[in-house]
């Protein structure tokens, strides 16, 4: 595996399931971050974890639970959606500090999840 | 707080002809500016970015944008369009001064190729 990699790619959920979304980087990068792709909307930034650490959380619901196992891992835990929270969910990574003063982030191919 | 807006939701061109999409950026202080692009089904793709220094900056694909400071502008460009270009096309900008900060991200551009 090269890049960002998601899974599972294609999400249906009833509003009372638990799911999780994952994301695996194999780029040794140190920073990950979760994205919100709704239609007609801007992409929304959810989560950044920088070193393991949750640095920001943009005023997500705490229906969404975000994980970050080590520095390679992210997931996302879902439970008790609603409707809205249909959407493309994009993970991205980048390595940061070192003589760049910013870096790149890449992105993984999205998980398409939809909440019935 | 930092924005992006792409004023042109869809544009239809041309296989051959030209292309600009437009993007301005409220930032307060140096931006950092990203065009990224994404095909159907796909993640977003790094097109350029541009940090500091020449304000005119080359990409992949032929693609190049220019920054302009004084029109808060990052307008993206392609002499010539094939029909392979044909996707969403985001205008992003990142906090300066480094660290692990998200990007604002525009509404995004549908480009459509006529043959």
């Amino acid at each position: 595996e090269t890049g960002v990699t998601q899974t599972p790619r294609h999400l249906v959920m009833g509003m009372t399931n638990k799911k999780s979304l994952k994301c695996e980087q194999h780029l040794g990068h140190n920073a990950m971050y979760w994205y919100k792709q709704s239609a007609k909307k801007p992409l929304e930034l959810m989560f950044v974890y920088n070193f393991k650490e949750q640095t920001e959380n943009n005023s997500v619901p705490s229906r969404f639970s975000p994980e970050c196992p080590n520095s390679s891992h992210l997931f996302l835990h879902l439970h008790t959606l609603q409707p809205e929270d249909s959407a493309l969910y994009l993970c991205a990574s980048s390595q940061q500090g070192g003589d760049s003063s910013y870096n790149e982030q890449f992105f993984g191919p999205g998980t398409r999840l939809t909440v019935l | 707080a930092q924005s992006v807006t792409q004023p042109d939701i869809h544009i239809t061109v041309s296989e051959g002809a030209s292309l600009e999409l437009r993007c301005n950026y409220s930032y307060g202080a140096t931006p950092y500016l990203f065009w990224y692009v994404q095909s159907p089904g796909q993640g977003l793709q790094l097109l350029l970015k541009y940090f500091s220094g020449d304000t005119l900056v080359q990409g992949i694909k032929g693609f190049e944008a220019e920054f302009k400071r004084s029109q808060s502008s990052f307008n993206l460009r392609k002499p010539s369009v094939h029909w392979s270009d044909a996707a969403e096309y985001f205008c992003a900008v990142g906090a300066a001064g480094g660290g692990a900060d998200g990007l604002t991200f525009g509404k995004g551009t549908h480009l459509i190729i006529q043959p």
